[in-house]
């Protein structure tokens, strides 16, 4: 139990065009969802907080219209990242916190998005 | 405010002992521990939740001292699975939201 995907694994876009990410809870309720930035080497970096049917929360230092999220269920979040550039270049994560008992604390990651903006 | 975390890196033989702490200067409400792979998403490992609470599975275990807002994770006859980068996250309340901070991490190699 307690799966999160991500979708897709991989992706190559141009300067200026969007990239959206999926991230599911694939055998649990989610209550909340979270994105995590990370770079090569380096720590994860908390972008937003996500909870169903509400607006995100982001963390101090990153940029609302430039990282779209959307929590439209309590199995799914998407990652927009709008109007690209090669510093966006990284590997995004979400992770799900369970709303099941015996999970209520515990996020789960998902396998991670290696996004490359040329 | 980050934790952190020492040593950031050690070399282990296969079947040695390790011990990895977390610290932080604010107060606690719990301390997750992850190990992640090259390329791949953290696995959870375990939660500790309360003041000298102490968990473990395996030969992997963890501590957490709430008053010295510290955790340590003891790996035990270490085995190669047990390579990668270890995380503690150390979660706060800020009104509704549980927000969790990842500490830059301590990568651990295990040789035969």
């Amino acid at each position: 139990g307690a799966v999160v995907s991500q979708h897709p694994s991989r992706v190559i876009c141009k300067s200026g065009t969007s990239v959206k990410i999926e991230c599911r809870s694939l055998d649990f309720q989610a209550t909340t969802m979270f994105w995590y930035r990370q770079f090569p080497k380096q720590s994860l970096m908390l972008m937003a907080t996500s909870n169903e049917g509400s607006k995100a929360t982001y963390e101090q230092g990153v940029e609302k219209d430039k990282f779209l999220i959307n929590h439209a269920s309590l199995t799914l979040s998407t990652l927009t990242v709008t109007s690209a550039h090669p510093e966006d270049s990284s590997f995004y994560i979400c992770s799900a916190r369970g709303r099941e008992e015996g999970m209520y604390y515990e996020q789960y990651f998902g396998p991670g998005t290696r996004l490359t903006v040329t | 405010q980050q934790p952190v975390q020492s040593p950031q890196a050690v070399i282990l033989r296969e079947g040695e002992d390790a011990v990895i702490n977390c610290s932080s200067s604010k107060a606690l409400y719990s301390v997750h521990w992850y190990r992640q792979k090259h390329g791949e998403a953290p696995i959870f490992l375990m939660i500790l939740l309360k003041g000298g609470e102490q968990k473990g599975h395996d030969k992997i275990s963890a501590s957490f001292n709430e008053k010295k807002q510290q955790s340590s994770l003891y790996l035990t006859a270490s085995q190669l699975s047990y390579s990668g980068t270890y995380f503690c996250g150390t979660e706060k309340v800020e009104g509704s939201n549980y927000k969790l901070t990842f500490g830059k991490g301590t990568l651990l190699t295990v040789n035969p």
